[in-house]
């Protein structure tokens, strides 16, 4: 079975730009959550998406916007790019909605904004 | 709150010797899951070791082994005969509802560890 996977692994954005980060959870996973990572910080919570509803969302503007298709994969939107939302992206999947199984992560996606 | 604390920003441990990583955390809760997740160079966060907080017993996965102190709101990683591929960042997490039926993890700062050869 594919782990859960994200596209691309890198890119660069200029500032202003707007961004589409894309996850595909394991096959039978219903929920994706996507964070957001700072170098040097722990994953900070941005979206949680179980069924294609959304279940939560972070401390984050409303420049940040996710969705989850009928098969499930995600994508995190990101508009008009700041330097400060470089930064290492992951997405996570869980069975449920993570109260009883765990979540297993992506390799992310490399963000750096110029 | 939901803030989890690692102390320890950096640790370095003895190849085939044993490491404990620190974690702390706060809540109001009675049940809750903690969790242990590694991160490598690849960038991708690894799971290690869970533990239910309503369970008294630590968690043990192979090398891995848990010190689940509920009153002091503790939670500490014993690394056993650590091998060089052991080296990472290691965080704490703790799961946390978001109130719309779904959860969240809030992790920790994160604790570099390296093994020396």
């Amino acid at each position: 079975d594919a782990g859960v996977t994200q596209s691309p692994t890198h890119l660069i954005k200029t500032r202003g730009q707007h961004v589409t980060l894309r996850c595909s959870p394991i096959s039978g996973h219903k929920s994706v959550s996507w964070y957001q990572q700072v170098l040097g910080q722990g994953p900070q919570f941005i979206f949680q998406y179980y069924e294609k509803e959304e279940r939560g969302r972070g401390n984050f503007p409303d420049r940040f916007s996710a969705r989850q298709f009928p098969n499930y994969s995600s994508e995190l939107n990101v508009n008009a790019l700041l330097l400060g939302d470089s930064a290492l992206y992951l997405c996570a999947s869980s069975l449920d909605r993570g109260q009883l199984y765990g979540y297993t992560f992506g390799s992310g996606t490399r963000l750096t904004v110029v | 709150a939901q803030t989890v604390t690692q102390s320890q920003p950096e640790m370095s441990v003895q190849e085939a010797e044993t490491v404990t990583l620190s974690c702390t955390y706060d809540t109001s809760e009675s049940d809750y899951y903690l969790f242990w997740y590694k991160q490598p160079p690849s960038r991708q966060m690894i799971l290690v070791i869970r533990q239910e907080a309503y369970k008294q017993q630590n968690a043990t996965e192979n090398r891995f082994s848990v010190n689940f102190q509920k009153a002091a709101k503790s939670f500490s990683l014993k690394i056993s005969d650590s091998q060089l591929g052991d080296a990472a960042m290691y965080f704490c997490a703790r799961r946390v509802g978001t109130g719309e039926y779904g959860n969240k993890l809030v992790f920790g700062a994160g604790t570099i560890l390296r093994v020396k050869s």
